[in-house]
């Protein structure tokens, strides 16, 4: 099966500054990539996705890069704000028909005032 | 914009009970799902569920779960006899169609096992 490892499992930066959370997935033949940022107690919510046919896809201020070769995929968050603080989830669904999604560990971003 | 609803918000359950979770996914979503999150760890899938049927289920998903359509509308996951282990955040999510497509999230349900 799929397995997803996210790095780092803490992100602290300055606000405005910006945030690169990286995964890296184990089967070659994954297709879809989503991220979800889930804030405490809340629901995890998709706020960016990436299919394999893609290599970059931007919205506003968050973008995500997939490297097929290497099998990794990144987020990046430019012009942090307060609100963006909260855990950050990279997925992925394995190919051969798979549905479910196999998450990464999440990654915990602060954004100092 | 629509959402995925999921009842009760808390369970708390004694150990050995049965307890069902349920999920109301967006009105023209076709494949459902059933995903765990114990606390402070990552989200696990459990099962999908399309054309009344299941089409993929994680190796947590023993025998003591099952899940169910019992009308048009909710979409449920029963555990049969629970364990302390089984406390967790359940999210139910829906997505229009599978693989590949965006899965929206439920609330969840925190489960507690006394």
């Amino acid at each position: 099966g799929e397995n997803v490892e996210q790095h780092p499992s803490t992100l602290s930066v300055q606000e405005g500054d910006s945030a690169v959370i990286k995964c890296t997935y184990s089967d070659s033949a994954s297709n879809y990539f989503p991220w979800y940022k889930q804030e405490l107690g809340k629901r995890p919510q998709l706020i960016i996705d990436i299919r394999s046919n893609v290599g970059e896809k931007k919205d506003q201020r968050i973008a995500v890069t997939l490297n097929k070769t290497a099998k990794h995929f990144s987020l990046h968050i430019t012009e942090t704000q307060p609100e963006d603080s909260a855990v950050y989830f990279c997925a992925a669904i394995s190919g051969g028909g798979a549905d479910g999604l196999t998450f990464g560990k999440g990654t915990h971003l602060i954004i100092q005032p | 914009e629509p959402e995925v609803t999921q009842t009760p918000s808390h369970q708390v359950t004694q150990m050995g009970q049965e307890v069902i979770l349920r999920c109301v996914p967006i009105s023209n979503h076709l494949y459902f799902y059933w995903y765990r999150q114990i606390l402070g760890q990552k989200v696990e899938f459990l099962v999908s569920f399309y054309n009344n049927e299941i089409s993929e289920k994680s190796e947590i998903f023993d025998d003591q779960f099952s899940v169910e359509r019992p009308d048009g509308s909710n979409f449920t996951l029963k555990i049969r006899s629970t364990k302390l282990e089984d406390s967790a955040m359940y999210f139910c999510a829906s997505s229009e169609q599978g693989r590949d497509q965006p899965q929206h999230f439920g609330d969840g349900t925190r489960l507690s096992i006394l």
